[in-house]
């Protein structure tokens, strides 16, 4: 069984550039959930995702976007960085209702 | 609305010695539990849940929590610690309620067990 994977490990960018990251999730789900961790915090829920259809979103700006595929893999779109979106990106993967298993995240950087 | 606090943000404990991280919730609906380490520079370990049945629920690596409906918390434990265990820990909550609910995190705790 494979577990949840998130591409690119780490990634720079500048201000008001955009970033794509990407989340397979693991074998057998069908909901896939971001999450933002800041330096120092815990998790922020940006958005989940199930069966391709955004099933629920926390406090972020619509510049924060996202896609399911048919695979249940997914992405998340940041528009226009700014340097507070610098943070640990988190990708879970779920039946829906279940227990949620994280990837090992993409570290971002926004110069 | 939905909260969690983990009062410590560091929590020390001699390796072999019983261990306790705090956690306290609030939810509007039916609460489902949660608790993840993180090691560094790695994301989120799921270490155990409560979801309905015993209070004491077992998970992994020797780790157990106990579920206090009416003091609203749901505190990580272990019988005897070890080196291994130092690690960030995070407490989380969703409303069982709703299945597509989001998991609200608390700012973690550092366990830092010393030999």
């Amino acid at each position: 069984e494979t577990g949840v994977t998130q591409s690119p490990t780490h990634l720079i960018k500048t201000r008001g550039q955009q970033v794509t990251l990407r989340c397979s999730s693991q074998s057998g789900h069908n909901t896939v959930s971001w999450y933002q961790q800041a330096l120092g915090q815990g998790p922020q829920f940006i958005f989940q995702y199930y069966r391709e259809e955004e099933n629920g979103r926390g406090n972020f700006p619509p510049r924060f976007s996202g896609l399911q595929f048919p695979n249940y893999s997914s992405e998340l779109n940041v528009n226009a960085l700014e340097l507070d979106d610098s943070a640990l990106y988190l990708c879970a993967s779920s039946l829906r209702g279940d227990t949620q298993y994280f990837g090992p995240g993409t570290r971002l950087t926004v110069l | 609305a939905q909260s969690v606090a983990q009062p410590e943000d560091q929590v020390n404990v001699a390796e072999g010695n019983p261990l306790t991280v705090k956690c306290t919730y609030s939810v509007s609906g039916n609460p489902y539990l949660f608790w993840y380490v993180q090691y560094p520079n790695r994301g989120l370990q799921f270490l155990l849940k409560y979801i309905t049945g015993d209070n004491l629920v077992k998970g992994s690596y020797g780790f157990e929590a106990e579920f206090n409906k009416s003091q609203t918390s749901f505190h990580l434990k272990k019988p005897s610690a070890l080196v291994s265990d130092s690690a960030l820990y995070f407490c989380a909550v969703r409303d069982g309620d709703n299945a597509g609910n989001m998991l609200t995190f608390g700012g973690g705790t550092r366990l830092m067990v010393k030999p």
